[in-house]
């Protein structure tokens, strides 16, 4: 079975510019959750969504947006882009997005903006 | 919000058992506890969940004392393949949403 896919794997930008990322989650999965890693620190939470919801946003600006399509696969958008944007951008999957179900991540897509 | 405390490094020789241990000291009664591996440039990958006392798979074991303010993550006989971050976290659930919260982790050598 295919695990969580991310596109697209490396991305280049310039400040001000706008990118979106996309996921698609494991097959039955219905929760995806996006997470920012900055070099050498651990990922950080941005939003969650279930069944098109969003459940959870974490601290991050308004530049930052996402939503997630019927058939659970999930855009992240984020505008006007700043440096401290460059991170790796994760994606995660769950069945339900509980605390008793895994998340299943896919290998990210690095975002460099210069 | 439940935070982890973990060691910074850990250093252990190949054939040996890798115990890390994390502290959760304000876990909430419905967190599970999990463990995640990383290596670099690709996300993180799962490796264990327990609620309490002992929990074992075919990678690794996770003892969960009573009060569950703490975790260790055993790794039996690792190998150099194992060389990797490892991340405990504690599942922040609240109204129905999942936010997991990932410290620093542990950054694991293992040497020949």
């Amino acid at each position: 079975d295919a695990g969580v896919t991310q596109s697209p794997t490396h991305l280049i930008k310039t400040r001000g510019q706008h990118v979106t990322l996309r996921c698609s989650p494991i097959s039955g999965h219905k929760s995806v959750s996006w997470y920012q890693q900055v070099l050498g620190q651990g990922p950080q939470f941005i939003f969650q969504y279930y069944e098109k919801e969003e459940r959870g946003r974490g601290n991050f600006p308004d530049r930052f947006s996402a939503r997630q399509f019927p058939n659970y696969s999930s855009e992240l958008n984020v505008n006007a882009l700043l440096l401290g944007d460059s991170a790796l951008y994760l994606c995660a999957s769950s069945w339900q997005g509980a605390s008793n179900q895994p998340q299943h991540f896919g290998d990210g897509t690095r975002l460099s903006i210069l | 919000l439940a935070k982890t405390t973990q060691p910074i490094s850990m250093d252990s020789y190949e054939g040996q058992e890798v115990n890390i241990t994390c502290s959760h000291n304000n876990i909430a009664t419905n967190d599970y506890i999990t463990w995640y591996q990383q290596f670099p440039s690709q996300g993180p990958r799962f490796i264990i969940q327990g609620y309490k006392t002992k929990v074992t798979n075919e990678v690794a074991s996770l003892f969960i004392p009573a009060d569950r303010k703490s975790s260790t993550l055993s790794l039996p006989r690792v190998s150099l393949s194992d060389t990797a971050v490892y991340y405990c976290l504690v599942g922040v659930m609240n109204t129905g949403f999942q936010k997991l919260v990932f410290g620093t982790g542990t950054r694991l050598l293992v040497s020949p």
